[in-house]
């Protein structure tokens, strides 16, 4: 299996709901990312996770709250976001060890707060 | 700060060769990826260089040069499935085990016909 799966691939909610992305990978990653994307622009880091643990957040505010139960699963959990939080949200993984090689993302979820 | 710079948009002919650079400024250097995303869809793995020199793989290949700070990415025999967007990333980190990347601004690339 050399697939990221993403859930849901979109997602509609309002400013009060709490809701969260799912992402899984069977690759035997030990490191897994969020970034997010806005139209036209490149991804951008949200938080690494390493070997099930949280080694960088890029100051992001904390309605974002990542979770990583096991070396397989990385959950991105919202709570009372903001319009301007709508977005491409993605989910990558990568071996961890120094070597030719590239993150293999999954396809997303686009993601609307209205 | 972080900076890795790519031309906006580049536009060219079916069969044709186009070259899409990067010049990056970035705290810290891992080496220089290439990454290609269609519309709607998830950025994938094309290439990867950590020392100076020609990568090559398929009809793409790609360029570093670490005195310089700059890279590009060669597509030859180009054609309409190419038309995509096309970043440069730099690994300018290393986590214990996790590896950051920061994407460059993008390139739009547009074959035509």
């Amino acid at each position: 299996d050399t697939e990221v799966t993403q859930t849901p691939k979109h997602l509609v909610m309002g400013m009060t709901n709490k809701k969260s992305l799912k992402c899984e990978q069977h690759m035997g990653h030990r490191a897994m990312y969020w970034y997010k994307q806005k139209a036209k622009k490149p991804p951008e880091l949200m938080f690494v996770y390493s070997y099930e643990k949280l080694s960088i957040n890029e100051s992001v505010p904390s309605r974002f709250s990542p979770e990583c139960p096991n070396s397989s699963l990385l959950n991105l959990h919202l709570h009372a976001l903001q319009p301007e939080d709508s977005a491409l949200y993605l989910c990558a993984s990568s071996p961890p060890l120094l070597g030719n090689y590239g993150y293999t993302f999954g396809s997303g979820t686009r993601l609307t707060v209205v | 700060g972080q900076s890795l710079e790519q031309p906006s948009e580049v536009t060219a002919v079916e069969g044709a060769i186009v070259q899409i650079n990067c010049t990056y400024q970035t705290s810290g250097f891992y080496g220089l990826s290439w990454y290609q995303q269609h519309d709607g869809g998830a950025p994938t793995f094309l290439s990867y260089n950590a020392l100076d020199g020609l990568e090559e793989t398929g009809r793409f290949s790609s360029f570093l040069s670490r005195s310089d700070s700059y890279g590009y990415l060669l597509l030859q025999e180009l054609q309409m499935k190419d038309s995509a967007s096309y970043f440069c990333a730099v690994r300018d980190g290393l986590t214990g085990g996790g590896n950051k990347l920061t994407f460059g601004t993008g390139t739009q690339l547009k074959v035509e016909l």
